[in-house]
């Protein structure tokens, strides 16, 4: 039973354009929402999170949008840069689990 | 490096030898979980302990899996007569937040021959 779903298993943007990677979740008590970027053979790293008390919070060229009705989270990039090429993981905490509860990723290919 | 630090951060064995890896945390968490991940998907959880206490345990740990954090620093996660399928990373994360931001390591991967 996944809790957080990430359904695009890769996706493929143009350098300079926008990349949009989506997220949904099924547990309502999640309250915290992160996104992790991750190179092969590296940890993840932090990237971008949102409370479940915004809609948006946005650090440079990443903003995540939050749609709680929807269960729905997104991570837009803009604009894309070949550097930005890496698997994203939507993660997700609270819902009486400790720590995080992670999606399968999104392989981003940014194509110059 | 003040950052999460593995050891090793690449680990071949054969089928039925014991494993055990090390994590150093970022030296004021206190919080420090163990995650699984294999090829296509997320990190799972294994583990997590809050100083020295291991509080929760995933369904994932058999009995062949033990972690310890024996002083509240390090942690050692063993893994007893190694399995095919227990190939995967092994991350380590650490916290000083009860929900919210973790920090990962670099990973330490297994290849079970």
């Amino acid at each position: 039973d996944q809790q957080v779903k990430q359904n695009s298993p890769s996706l493929s943007v143009q350098e300079g354009r926008i990349s949009i990677l989506n997220c949904d979740y099924t547990n309502s008590m999640f309250d915290y929402f992160l996104w992790y970027k991750k190179y092969p053979a590296e940890g993840p790293t932090f990237l971008i999170s949102i409370s479940s008390i915004k809609d948006k919070n946005e650090d440079g060229r990443f903003t995540v949008f939050l749609n709680k009705s929807a269960k729905h989270l997104s991570l837009h990039i803009v604009p894309s840069q070949p550097g930005d090429s890496a698997v994203y993981f939507c993660a997700a905490s609270g819902g009486g689990a400790d720590g995080l509860t992670f999606g399968k990723g999104t392989h981003l290919i940014i194509q110059p | 490096d003040t950052g999460v630090s593995q050891d090793p951060r690449h680990k071949i064995t054969k089928r039925g030898q014991n494993v055990t890896f090390r994590c150093d945390p970022i030296s004021e968490h206190n919080r420090l979980y163990w995650y699984r991940q294999t090829l296509g998907q997320g990190p799972e959880f294994l583990t997590y302990f809050q100083n020295e206490a291991q509080l929760e345990k995933s369904r994932l740990l058999s009995d062949r899996f033990s972690a310890e954090r024996p002083k509240g620093s390090f942690s050692t996660l063993e893994i007893q007569r190694t399995e095919q399928g227990d190939s995967a990373m092994y991350l380590c994360a650490s916290t000083i937040w009860e929900t919210g931001e973790l920090f990962f390591g670099e990973g330490s991967r297994l290849t079970v021959l």
